[in-house]
């Protein structure tokens, strides 16, 4: 089973731009969550989906936004970008059956100049 | 009360010895506690996990100790090699949402 594909992989942007980031979930999973990664503040949840919905949502401002698809992949966006907004944005997916495993992709490294 | 604790915040050990990462949460509603590796440049990998019903879970080389009256809960790496010199992450399943520790940056002497 292929695992969780994110892409671009590596992706650098001025301030003031936007970004979409892309997630591909394993193959029947239905959940589908994203995370930012820093140096300083460790993994933060972003927000989490399942059949389209978002269910959760961090603490984060509304620059951050998100969706999901019918055939279960994620984007996340992020308007007016600003420096503290480089890190790691890893999503992660789950079949949000009775098992709760969570599985992350290789995260879309976000660079903002 | 949505916070994971994590400790220590690094570690080393000589190969073969057993580190031991600790973990600590207040919210009783936190229904699943997994712990992840992640090496550098790659995301975090899903290593083993437990339930708050089940106070011991092993997996290989790695054991989950659960403490559900102290909620705190740890990580024990038995016969530890150079190999698993990564970070590893504790968190705890909320609603719809895992909360993340800290991390811990262990490092194993060869």
């Amino acid at each position: 089973k292929a695992g969780v594909t994110q892409t671009p992989r590596y992706l650098i942007k001025t301030r003031g731009q936007q970004v979409t980031l892309s997630c591909s979930p394993i193959s029947g999973h239905r959940s589908v969550s994203w995370y930012q990664q820093t140096p300083g503040q460790g993994l933060q949840f972003l927000f989490e989906y399942f059949s389209e919905t978002q269910r959760n949502k961090g603490n984060f401002p509304g620059r951050f936004s998100g969706r999901q698809f019918s055939n279960s992949r994620s984007e996340m966006n992020v308007s007016t970008l600003e420096l503290g907004d480089s890190a790691l944005y890893l999503c992660a997916s789950s079949s949000d059956g009775a098992r709760y495993e969570q599985y992350f992709g290789p995260g879309t490294r976000l660079t903002v100049t | 009360q949505q916070q994971v604790k994590q400790s220590p915040q690094s570690l080393i050990v000589q190969k073969g010895g057993i580190p031991i990462i600790n973990c600590a949460y207040e919210n009783t509603a936190f229904d699943y506690f997994p712990w992840y590796q992640q090496f550098p440049g790659k995301g975090p990998a899903l290593l083993i996990a437990i339930r708050p019903d089940v106070s011991e879970k092993k997996e290989g080389r790695f054991t989950i100790s659960f403490n559900k009256s102290a909620k705190q809960f740890s990580l024990h790496i038995m016969d530890s090699q150079p190999g698993d010199s990564a970070t590893y992450f504790c968190a705890a399943r909320g609603t719809y949402k895992y909360i993340f520790g800290t991390g811990t940056r262990l490092k194993v002497l060869a």
